[in-house]
């Protein structure tokens, strides 16, 4: 079964920062796209990042500059380093799986919730 | 990027059909036919139910189906049923932005 978990979640003050995790099971991180999309309290989903197959990295407007989105190939496991974190950057955080064939998530993990607040 | 625009919130009672839209432009919606449709309940994960604007995803009722003219898509929740009531969210490719483009999102209500 294809599977993502995400951690790393927590609550933590404005100008702090938080390194996520997305633990995959039933593919392989190395041949795939995997995104990270995010929900703050009560307002819609929003595009956060997306790692191509061949490890290119691609962010949203809002976050870039600030975070970072890795894997560790040996782990099976995406990362997503936030620095200089705002308090608008308060959300959910779920990592899912990309398929550029329909340039869409099919498998989304159970999300973790970051609050950044002082 | 701006969003994709659709209604707040849409009802019916059960058995009805409900249709409602996720509106763009030429860049996104309208140029492409990579349109995918995503239930959320509270609480929970978005669930993908539609992509290439028609195609169900695996184990997806056929009573929802999708369509599009121009610049908007459109999502259709035929006899609808109490465990329909949740967020649908659209989303698009855009020749505008290396990351694609969510909808506002609308709320089902089941009546």
């Amino acid at each position: 079964d294809v599977q993502l978990v995400e951690t790393g979640g927590g609550s933590v003050q404005p100008g702090e920062s938080l390194r996520l995790s997305c633990a995959v099971s039933g593919f392989t991180v190395s041949f795939s796209y995997v995104t990270w999309v995010r929900q703050a309290p009560g307002k819609g989903l929003e595009w956060v990042s997306l790692i191509y197959s061949d490890g290119s990295p691609h962010y949203a407007d809002s976050v870039k500059g600030r975070f970072t989105v890795s894997r560790d190939n040996s782990k099976n496991t995406l990362y997503l380093q936030m620095l200089s974190l705002r308090a608008e950057d308060t959300a959910v955080y779920y990592c899912a799986r990309f398929l550029p064939t329909f340039y869409g998530m099919d498998v989304w993990g159970q999300g973790t919730k970051v609050t950044v607040s002082s | 990027q701006s969003a994709l625009t659709q209604p707040a919130s849409v009802s019916g009672s059960p058995g009805q059909s409900i249709t409602f839209s996720c509106t763009g432009t030429s860049s996104d919606v309208g140029g492409y036919k990579y349109v995918s449709w995503y239930q959320q309940h509270p609480g929970k994960a978005p669930k993908l139910i539609l992509y290439d604007v028609t195609k169900r995803s695996s184990g997806v009722s056929h009573r929802f189906s999708g369509s599009k003219s121009g610049n908007t898509a459109s999502l259709t929740i035929s006899g609808l049923q109490p465990e329909d009531e949740a967020d649908y969210y659209c989303s698009s490719y855009t020749n505008t932005s290396t990351l694609g483009v969510f909808g506002t999102g609308t709320k089902v209500t089941v009546l």
